[in-house]
């Protein structure tokens, strides 16, 4: 079985522009949720979908921002970037009900120059 | 979700069982603990969870206290592989409230020879 796949491995991005990372849940899963982790940091929690809806985001500012579609692959998009968004972002997926083990993605490092 | 406190390191000898604790004295009736593993540039793995008993898989026993303010971690016999971040979070189930994971800075566990 594949696991949580993430696109791309690397981006560079220079401050100002906007990224777009996508993820690939696990075949059957219906939520979605992406951390973000800067370095030496732990996880912070972005957002979470379930079955193409958002139910919850972190504390995060609105140029943050995603969605889920109905294959319930997920993007995040990060419009005017900035060198503190440099980081690892993480995408899990867990199973449809309340089952919560969140299997994750190898993350997509992202810097900003 | 209730924050959680654990030791910034922790070593311990390779065959040797290791024993990672967890302070979460703030934990409401309905939230659960769980415990995710991050060895360096990957994306976590989940270990194990609970509710007030104790629970043993193929990874690991995950060891609740009585009064639920506390767990304990415990990876019987470690090797070199589990050298890792550990992360202990607690938080309701999906469905149960409001999910915002907190993930916090883990506890570094060094396995060594």
């Amino acid at each position: 079985e594949a696991g949580v796949t993430q696109s791309p491995t690397h981006l560079i991005k220079t401050r100002g522009q906007q990224a777009t990372l996508r993820c690939s849940p696990i075949s059957g899963h219906t939520s979605v949720y992406w951390y973000q982790q800067a370095l030496g940091l732990g996880l912070q929690f972005l957002l979470w979908y379930d079955e193409g809806e958002e139910r919850n985001r972190g504390n995060f500012p609105p140029r943050f921002s995603g969605r889920q579609f109905p294959n319930y692959s997920s993007e995040l998009n990060v419009n005017a970037l900035e060198l503190e968004d440099s980081a690892l972002y993480l995408c899990a997926s867990s199973s449809p009900g309340l089952a919560d083990e969140q299997f994750f993605g190898p993350g997509t490092r992202l810097t900003v120059l | 979700d209730a924050k959680t406190t654990q030791p910034p390191s922790m070593d311990c000898a390779e065959g040797r069982a290791a024993n990672l604790p967890c302070n979460h004295s703030t934990i409401s009736g309905n939230e659960y603990v769980y415990w995710y593993r991050q060895i360096h540039s990957q994306g976590p793995q989940y270990i194990i969870h609970g509710l007030k008993n104790n629970e043993t898989n193929e990874m690991a026993s995950l060891i609740i206290t009585e009064d639920r303010k506390s767990s304990t971690l415990i990876l019987p016999h470690a090797t070199l592989r589990d050298t890792a971040v550990y992360y202990c979070i607690v938080r309701v189930k999906k469905g149960g409230g409001s999910y915002i994971p907190t993930f916090g800075r883990g506890t570094s566990l060094i396995v060594h020879p």
